[in-house]
């Protein structure tokens, strides 16, 4: 069955650092990759997709890798901020526009000052 | 406001009684998705809409669930005899789709229903 891994516990890391979050899968072929951050109480808000023939996407200071031999994908947010804190989620995505959205669970991140 | 809207935002509601849940998409948008989400979970999918369609439901809609988006615009979430394992937030989001020639699935999420079922 197809499976979305993202790291399960919290991850803490000092302001001003990069934060990598992983989004590992199995049993897909996604031809996209999404990542959405979500704030306690909200709804997911969309941030960044990469397609499978990118190696690297960048948005101001977000930068998603996808390695589709590895079926990896990371999150980088450099120069990190404590507004930064939030739960990543990772979203492969077959294509077409066809179906839901199967979402990891999620890694929670907090940015310490 | 052109975002998702939500009405309610939070329920509260007895073991058995019926909820409904409406959501509001973006205009101009033809597709419409509901999911749902427990805590420490990522969002699970429930059904979609294009249009007026509904083209795709998940196992996790059981009989006591029904959504309808009568005229493609707004849509509806009916649990009927709720269970205290309904209790979750539910969440809506809506897409462009195909009519933009697009041909991934970015979404835009509303910020929620939460039911809780006592």
């Amino acid at each position: 069955s197809q499976k979305i891994e993202q790291n399960s516990e919290a991850l803490n890391i000092q302001e001003g650092k990069t934060a990598t979050l992983t989004c590992n899968y199995t049993n897909y072929s996604p031809a996209y990759l999404q990542w959405y951050r979500q704030d306690p109480g909200r709804g997911p808000v969309f941030l960044l997709l990469i397609r499978e023939n990118e190696k690297e996407k960048r948005k101001e200071r977000l930068k998603v890798t996808f390695d589709t031999t590895l079926k990896q994908s990371l999150f980088h947010i450099t120069a990190s901020q404590p507004a930064d804190s939030a739960t990543y989620l990772c979203a492969p995505d077959s294509g077409g526009g066809a179906d839901g959205l199967t979402f990891g669970k999620g890694t929670h991140l907090i940015i310490q000052p | 406001d052109t975002g998702v809207s939500q009405d309610p935002r939070h329920k509260i509601t007895k073991r058995g009684q019926n909820v409904t849940f409406r959501c509001d998409p973006i205009s101009e948008h033809n597709r419409l998705y509901w999911y749902r989400q427990t805590l420490g979970q990522g969002p699970e999918f429930l059904t979609y809409f294009q249009n007026e369609a509904q083209l795709e439901k998940s196992r996790l809609l059981s009989d006591r669930f029904s959504a309808e988006r009568p005229k493609g615009s707004f849509s509806t979430l009916e649990i009927q005899r709720t269970e205290q394992g309904d209790s979750a937030m539910y969440l809506c989001a809506s897409s462009l789709g195909w009519a933009s020639g697009r041909t991934y699935n970015e979404q835009f999420f509303g910020p929620g229903t939460r039911l809780t079922v006592l």
